[in-house]
């Protein structure tokens, strides 16, 4: 069982340029949502989507697009790189709810130089 | 909204010594609340959680206790060891219709323990 998957682990960018951060998960869950990780920031919700075909804009949704056209996957596409988005992205997964555990991945350190 | 709050570190503590991690939450509503720990390179795990007041999570040792009247949320264990090194985050799911589901995070606390 493979849980949360994300690619690519690292990646170095160049002001300006676009990429797209896969996350995938096999747990049929509902529920998928993207964070960044910054020093002394905790995690702070950039997108999420409670199912196929719908998505919200969390705290920090700027510079970023999603989309969810099947359960598994959820990519987040950074539209054109800037050094304020040198973070580290988190994709998690979770049944809805509100009680369920949320799974993440092993997350992606993006630098933008 | 909703929020969390976490005593920052960071906390350095020696082998066997006892931990305490304080959490206090604002929401509206009861909302299910989790500790999760993140080690070295790694994505965060889910350590304990409490879905309703007093349920008491517990797992390797931590535990922390759904405290509706104080709203808190306290991370505690009796003997901390060298593996337990890593950063801690209080977390809260929203039961509200508007955002149920969506996790409120707090900023996370760094834990060094030393043999």
């Amino acid at each position: 069982n493979a849980g949360v998957t994300q690619t690519p682990k690292f990646q170095v960018l160049k002001t300006g340029q676009s990429m797209t951060l896969q996350c995938a998960q096999d747990m049929n869950h509902e529920y998928m949502s993207w964070y960044r990780q910054d020093p002394g920031m905790g995690l702070r919700l950039i997108h999420y989507s409670v199912g196929a075909g719908i998505t919200d804009q969390g705290e920090v949704p700027n510079g970023y697009n999603v989309s969810r056209s099947t359960t598994e996957d959820f990519p987040l596409r950074l539209l054109s790189a800037a050094p304020s988005q040198t973070s580290v992205y988190f994709c998690a997964s979770s049944y809805s709810g509100g009680s369920s555990e949320a799974f993440f991945g092993q997350g992606t350190r993006l630098t933008v130089v | 909204g909703d929020s969390v709050t976490q005593m920052e570190g960071p906390v350095t503590l020696s082998e066997e010594a006892f931990l305490t991690i304080n959490c206090t939450y604002t929401a509206t509503g009861y909302p299910s609340l989790f500790w999760y720990v993140q080690y070295p390179g790694e994505g965060l795990q889910l350590l304990l959680k409490a879905t309703k007041a007093d349920d008491k999570g517990s797992n390797k040792g931590f535990e922390a206790t759904y405290r509706k009247e104080t709203t808190s949320f306290h991370l505690e264990k009796g003997s901390v060891q060298v593996s337990d090194s890593a950063v801690y985050f209080c977390a809260l799911s929203s039961k509200r219709g508007s955002t149920l589901g969506r996790l409120y995070f707090g900023r996370g606390t760094q834990l060094t323990v030393w043999p």
